[in-house]
């Protein structure tokens, strides 16, 4: 069983709809929890950053961690085609922060 | 903004040739790594450093070697490229100073093996 499993999509949105990207884990040592968008033929880019529970925005973004059922989420609100993206989820678990897990990343297309 | 670059951004090369894939970075990052990713697949790490001089292997296991002579230079290389070894590399740095979660990620290349 992998560690972190991401539904790979693709999803496909109109300009302006909310966004639900989510991840599940199975180790319960996670303590730091990262989005990362990445661009067709790019490198990953980080989006958010999440220590422990709780949520996070950053304008249209917003990334929650609910550490009792596993299960980490972003939202964006709305979405636009620049926003359309692979998002990729990553976490670690202290002292091993130099090692992130990743999960596949779902493929979001968001039409105008 | 973060400043980490790979050469050659796609490579198509035969079965059997030695090749190796530059990661040069400008930031004075002491960490650097190497991931490899396939389509609609998890980034797996194949190579760390800490530092010049340091390399550790990552959680995949991989036939690729790599060297850390100065701090802004990690080159991966092959020995004798296979079909298998076809994927995209991907190399980033951080500073472990700064926020601890931040990777700077390059472009990547795109290996194929025939």
């Amino acid at each position: 069983q992998k560690e972190v499993e991401q539904d790979p999509g693709p999803l496909s949105v109109p300009e302006g709809a909310i966004v639900s990207l989510n991840c599940t884990y199975s180790n319960s040592a996670f303590q730091y929890f990262m989005w990362y968008r990445q661009y067709s033929r790019k490198g990953p880019e980080l989006l958010m950053y999440t220590y422990s529970s709780g949520n996070k925005e950053d304008g249209r973004f917003t990334a929650q961690v609910d550490k009792s059922s596993k299960y980490i989420s972003l939202f964006i609100r709305d979405s636009q085609p620049s926003d359309s993206a692979t998002y990729l989820c990553a976490m670690a678990n202290p002292p091993g922060y130099n090692k992130l897990i990743f999960g596949a990343g779902t493929r979001l297309a968001v039409h105008p | 903004e973060a400043d980490i670059y790979q050469t050659p951004r796609y490579l198509v090369i035969g079965t059997g040739k030695k090749i190796t894939l530059e990661c040069s970075q400008t930031m004075g990052h002491d960490k650097m790594y190497w991931y490899q990713q396939d389509p609609g697949m998890e980034l797996h790490l194949i190579h760390y450093s800490y530092g010049v001089n340091s390399t550790e292997k990552g959680d995949l296991s991989s036939e690729s070697t790599v060297s850390r002579i100065r701090t802004e230079h990690f080159p991966l290389t092959l020995e004798s490229a296979r079909p298998s070894h076809t994927s995209q590399y991907l190399c980033a740095s951080r500073d472990g100073t700064e926020s601890r979660e931040k990777l700077f990620f390059g472009s990547g290349t795109q290996l194929s093996v025939l």
